[in-house]
């Protein structure tokens, strides 16, 4: 299958500082990504639809400013996590769907653990 | 109510068991059905993709879908601890975003 690769796959930060993840398609072209927060033991929830030269289409409840995504090219999406505190420590995965259709599989990155002490 | 239920388990069944992971659903918008298997701190494995009602087959993995009813399996055969992780269902309506269930941690016990 396709293989999105994402990392760093672990980040520990200070209180107020800010956080990029980066999301990759490595061997096709996304024109759309998705990232999702996952607390332990639930399921995953998603964030935005990020895509490509646009801007990205953020979940109810989800604080734009707060989780910043950019979608820059058709195999690389970022989302920064800005002053980041505390409680935005979750594990953080993204994903993208391998081909241009709506329905086509949807593979995911292997994730991202973050810790804001 | 959520669209989509997941047995929650955990679920714990000794080495060769079948094993059967069940969802259903509330939406008959879904037309795409999907099961992943995620392992600890990683993101989830694509193991079955459905499009209509009936059984699919890939190895010792049977997904089974019945429009009618709302209601999705995963069968495991022959159950190897390698297979201990989270399943997590999922499904698509046309605008491709998908709805996950909230996942069944599996333990298969040598």
């Amino acid at each position: 299958g396709a293989v999105v690769s994402q990392h760093p796959s672990w980040v520990i930060c200070k209180s107020g500082t800010s956080v990029k993840i980066e999301c990759r398609s490595l061997d096709f072209q996304a024109t759309t990504m998705f990232w999702y927060r996952q607390f332990p033991k639930q399921s995953l929830m998603l964030m935005a639809t990020s895509n490509e030269g646009s801007k990205a289409t953020y979940e109810q409840g989800v604080e734009k400013d707060k989780f910043l995504i950019n979608h820059a090219s058709l195999t690389l999406s970022t989302l920064t996590v800005t002053s980041a505190h505390p409680e935005d420590s979750s594990f953080y995965i993204c994903s993208a769907r391998d081909g241009g259709g709506r329905n086509e599989k949807l593979f995911f990155g292997s994730g991202t653990q973050l810790s804001v002490l | 109510q959520k669209e989509v239920e997941q047995d929650p388990g955990p679920l714990s069944v000794p080495e060769g068991a079948i094993v059967s992971l069940n969802c259903t659903y509330s939406n008959s918008a879904f037309q795409y059905f999907m099961w992943y298997r995620q392992y600890s701190r990683k993101g989830p494995e694509l193991l079955m993709y459905t499009y209509s009602s009936g059984n699919k087959e890939d190895g010792r993995f049977t997904a089974q879908v019945d429009k009618s009813s709302k209601y999705i399996s995963l069968f495991i055969r022959d159950s190897q601890p390698s297979d201990s992780a989270t399943y997590l269902c999922a499904m698509d309506t046309n605008a491709g975003k998908s709805t996950f269930g909230d996942g069944t941690t599996l333990t298969v016990k040598p």
